[in-house]
């Protein structure tokens, strides 16, 4: 089924441990996103990235980076975790803003999330 | 920045009541706005959305959503629920150049009892 998919889906880290989330959409979307879930805080964004070779900060960048080196991966990598990195992480895609067939389509396809949880 | 307002945390109610969920964003410029639903353990699922034209949006499982310009709000409701609608509900509004970012309120758990 199209759609975004990530891996893994569960994860336990030693604090100081690196890894990398890997999130894939069959879509042919230009924008993609890594977003943390919180308790009580909603989803806060991450890093994103609006085509192939690019990437931007997000509200919350600190202790993560990310590569879009394909257009239908971006991955998500922590260097050295840390227990306020504990969290569930989803990515999600979209179709640039635009008018007309990309307005109509416009939104945001979410994977099922990565939970993360580091001791 | 934008941002978003959730006003409840959470919202009881019992099965076959109508609910409201309410929801407001910072800015008055041309915004994008989304309600999504997250069922336990799950990712998030699109409910609606709007993007222009009418401001009163209809979306899956008989949710449907006003859109105010003047009081910047877009509240979500039904007019009977299941016990089945029980889920974390997230308004989110688009923010950025090209409307390229989404930003989520904290979220409303509607509990529906029987």
């Amino acid at each position: 089924n199209a759609g975004v998919t990530q891996t893994p889906k569960f994860r336990v880290l030693k604090t100081g441990q690196s890894m990398t989330l890997l999130c894939a959409q069959d879509m042919n979307h230009e924008y993609m996103y890594w977003y943390r879930q919180d308790p009580g805080m909603g989803l806060r964004l991450i890093h994103y990235s609006v085509g192939e070779g690019t990437t931007a900060k997000g509200e919350v960048p600190d202790g993560y980076n990310v590569s879009r080196l394909k257009k239908q991966n971006f991955l998500l990598g922590l260097e050295s975790a840390a227990p306020s990195q504990t969290s569930v992480y989803f990515c999600a895609s979209s179709f640039p803003f635009g008018t007309g067939a990309f307005l109509r389509d416009y939104g945001y396809t979410f994977g099922s999330g990565t939970r993360l949880t580091v001791v | 920045a934008q941002s978003v307002t959730q006003l409840d945390s959470q919202v009881p109610v019992f099965e076959e009541a109508p609910v409201e969920l309410r929801c407001n964003y910072s800015s008055s410029v041309s915004v994008y706005l989304f309600w999504y639903v997250q069922y336990p353990n799950q990712g998030l699922q699109l409910l609606l959305k709007y993007l222009s034209g009418s401001t009163l949006v209809k979306g899956i499982n008989g949710f449907e959503a006003e859109f105010n310009k003047s009081q910047t709000s877009f509240h979500l409701r039904k007019p009977s629920v299941h016990i089945s609608d029980t889920a974390e509900y997230f308004c989110a509004v688009t923010e950025g150049e090209y409307g390229n970012k989404l930003v989520f309120g904290a979220g409303t758990i509607l509990r529906v009892k029987s």
